[in-house]
């Protein structure tokens, strides 16, 4: 089955603790991103990833860190988790062609920083 | 710059009534549109998507959208709610000049009242 995976699917965790979220695709698309999901703010980019070791900064990298070092996983790394980091974040992934294809989604990372 | 604006931000609508939600894009290029649903607690699902040819786009569940070039809008419609179909709405549109990025409005939080 064609699928995006994160893990954790909810994490609580302190002020200043080293996190990652891990993210995988089973379906070969080149393409992979983060993004966060407030509520009233829609969807921000967070980072992307157009192929293994070609990463950018999206709308709001501040506080994140990503790696591309196989084709099918892009974890998201906070390495300073502060209160504002709080959110819903979503990996997602797609085909990268001109006329492109939909974004598929993972389940969701409901992060909470104390 | 590009973007994406979602009117209604939060609609109500009684069983069998019918929906229109609205979507106007700000984007000079190719246009690549989508609108994805969310439903409580999960993740994100492509409910339609244009790229090219009829205007008119039918997805899943009876939603269909039309895209209006002139207008600069997609707008996603339903005849007929049912109960099942509250969720958040987005809109978005892929942008390929530049950074390869999807676009995503506030989103719409629909709820049908049985």
């Amino acid at each position: 089955e064609a699928q995006v995976t994160q893990n954790p699917r909810y994490l609580i965790t302190v002020t200043g603790k080293k996190l990652t979220v891990t993210c995988s695709q089973n379906m070969n698309h080149e393409y992979m991103s983060w993004y966060r999901q407030d509520p009233g703010l829609g969807l921000r980019q967070i980072y992307y990833s157009m192929n293994v070791e070609v990463t950018d900064k999206g709308d709001v990298p501040e506080g994140y860190k990503v790696s591309r070092k196989e084709k099918r996983n892009f974890p998201l790394i906070l390495e300073s988790p502060s209160p504002n980091q709080t959110s819903l974040y979503f990996c997602a992934s797609s085909l990268w062609a001109p006329t492109g294809t939909e974004a598929f989604f993972g389940q969701g990372t409901r992060l909470t920083v104390v | 710059a590009q973007s994406v604006s979602q009117h209604n931000h939060h609609v109500i609508l009684s069983e069998a009534a019918s929906l229109e939600l609205g979507c106007n894009y700000s984007y000079g290029g190719t246009v690549n549109l989508f609108w994805y649903v969310q439903y409580p607690g999960q993740h994100l699902q492509l409910l339609l998507k244009y790229f090219s040819g009829d205007p008119l786009v039918k997805g899943i569940k009876g939603f269909e959208a039309e895209f209006i070039k002139s207008k600069f809008s997609f707008n996603l419609r339903k005849p007929s709610v049912q109960w099942s179909d509250t969720a958040e709405y987005f809109c978005a549109v892929l942008s390929t000049s530049g950074t390869y990025k999807y676009i995503f409005g506030t989103g719409t939080r629909l709820k049908v009242l049985a």
